[in-house]
């Protein structure tokens, strides 16, 4: 089973609707992040959390919000969703009691607003 | 303003010859820095990593060397295989940054049988 999910796998939406994309994750970290990628631009982090009540956003979160239900549930909201937050959408978790700065990702939201 | 570089969109190798992927920054804060391997359809997987205290880590068949005074490093893998082919993207974080990490903008890795 995979440590990092992420639903749905793919969606395809219209300008104005709302979105939401869940992450859930069984690895029992405390932190957790929301990326995009899109062709050229790499990963960018729209928002972060590293408890339940400690939300941050990242360096793109102009459009977007975030909900923390549990140290195991992140979900990102597109509240009126535009053609370009098309993009790849990842969700990923690290470890504050790990030296390391290592982050472990989900499968990825294909998102197309049209 | 980005902070980490990679100059190269793609590169090709032959199969059992050496893939050296490169990787530019330039904010002096950072001090531990990351490859990941990402294939199509999955999301990102960390492949090696190294901190600002040491020049070289080596993990079997892939070695990441760092230059702090040029702040480049680069990512060797020896020998390429054809599996090895991927997006591969360096990324960099700094102590007080909490684990948050700035990632580059990849390189697409094509190793030909």
């Amino acid at each position: 089973d995979a440590d990092v999910t992420q639903t749905p796998r793919n969606r395809i939406t219209k300008t104005g609707k709302r979105i939401m994309l869940e992450c859930s994750q069984t690895k029992g970290h405390d932190r957790m992040y929301w990326y995009r990628q899109d062709p050229g631009l790499g990963l960018r982090l729209i928002y972060y959390s590293f408890d339940v009540k400690d939300i941050n956003k990242g360096e793109i979160s102009d459009g977007y919000s975030v909900s923390r239900q549990a140290q195991a549930k992140f979900s990102l909201s597109l509240e009126s969703a535009i053609p370009n937050q098309t993009a790849l959408y990842f969700c990923a978790t690290s470890d504050s009691s790990l030296a390391g700065h290592e982050q472990f990702f989900g499968p990825g939201t294909r998102l197309t607003v049209l | 303003d980005q902070q980490v570089k990679q100059n190269s969109p793609s590169l090709s190798v032959q199969e059992g010859r050496i893939s050296i992927l490169n990787c530019d920054y330039t904010n002096s804060m950072f001090d531990y820095f990351l490859w990941y391997k990402k294939y199509p359809a999955e999301g990102p997987t960390f492949l090696i990593s190294i901190s600002s205290i040491k020049d070289k880590n080596e993990d079997g068949r892939f070695t990441v060397f760092l230059n702090k005074s040029a702040k480049h490093l680069s990512l060797h893998i020896v020998p390429s295989q054809p599996g090895d082919s991927a997006v591969y993207f360096c990324a960099a974080s700094y102590s007080g940054g909490y684990q948050k990490v700035t990632f580059g903008t990849g390189t697409k890795l094509q190793v030909i049988p």
